[in-house]
């Protein structure tokens, strides 16, 4: 089945430093889709990947799809103390299980002001 | 437009004893999803469902869990009888389709003493 490893599963930074995160999985994706939880919330939808190589960007936030499908990052720029929250990457399969979404376990980021 | 509603928010109760949860999805979302999500993991699927059909299950625990999406809208999850390991926040999602970004609720909290 699918295995999704997102590292690091926590990361501190001062308030204007740079964070990534990471996705990797053992399949080929249909696509990928990010997700920010922030403490005591839900999860909310922030983009989603579909083509190879593929690069977006929100403001401070780019998102990329490696070429072969199987991994993607998530960078924030000069982060701030808002963006605080677990970022979860969820991979989705194609073929028959195409709608099922897996989640990785998270990266929680801490920012300090 | 409003979101997805989930209720009750938390849920205290023995074990042994059963218990559900209701979910309220966004107005012409035919796709919905219920999760649980454990103390710092990522949200695991249980049940999806495509209009008031069931399309995967495979992860619900069939012996205490079931759900049902009558007139496929909204839903309710149940687990009797619960179980200690059932202590979770249950959160309920909905998309557009198949695939699509994924909204979720406000979760509810599961204790089990």
């Amino acid at each position: 089945g699918q295995q999704v490893m997102q590292i690091p599963q926590y990361q501190h930074v001062q308030e204007g430093e740079d964070f990534t995160t990471y996705c990797n999985s053992s399949t080929t994706l249909s696509n990928i889709q990010w997700y920010k939880q922030r403490p005591g919330g839900h999860p909310v939808f922030l983009i989603q990947l579909v083509k190879s190589g593929e690069v977006k960007k929100q403001k401070r936030l780019t998102f990329q799809f490696g070429e072969a499908k199987k991994n993607s990052s998530l960078h924030i720029t000069a982060t701030q103390t808002t963006d605080v929250g677990t970022y979860f990457c969820a991979e989705q399969a194609g073929g028959t299980s195409y709608g099922k979404l897996t989640f990785g376990q998270g990266t929680i980021l801490t920012v300090h002001p | 437009e409003a979101g997805v509603v989930q209720s009750p928010r938390y849920k205290i109760i023995e074990k042994k004893q059963p218990v559900a949860f209701w979910c309220n999805p966004i107005s012409g979302h035919n796709t919905l999803y219920w999760y649980r999500q454990n103390l710092g993991q990522g949200p695991e699927l249980l049940i999806r469902y495509e209009n008031e059909e069931a399309v995967d299950d495979s992860q619900l625990p069939k012996d205490r869990f079931s759900a049902e999406r009558l007139k496929g809208v909204d839903s309710t999850l149940k687990i009797q009888p619960a179980e200690l390991g059932d202590s979770a926040v249950y959160l309920c999602a909905s998309s557009l389709g198949t695939g699509g970004p994924q909204h979720f609720g406000d979760g509810t909290r599961l204790s089990i003493l």
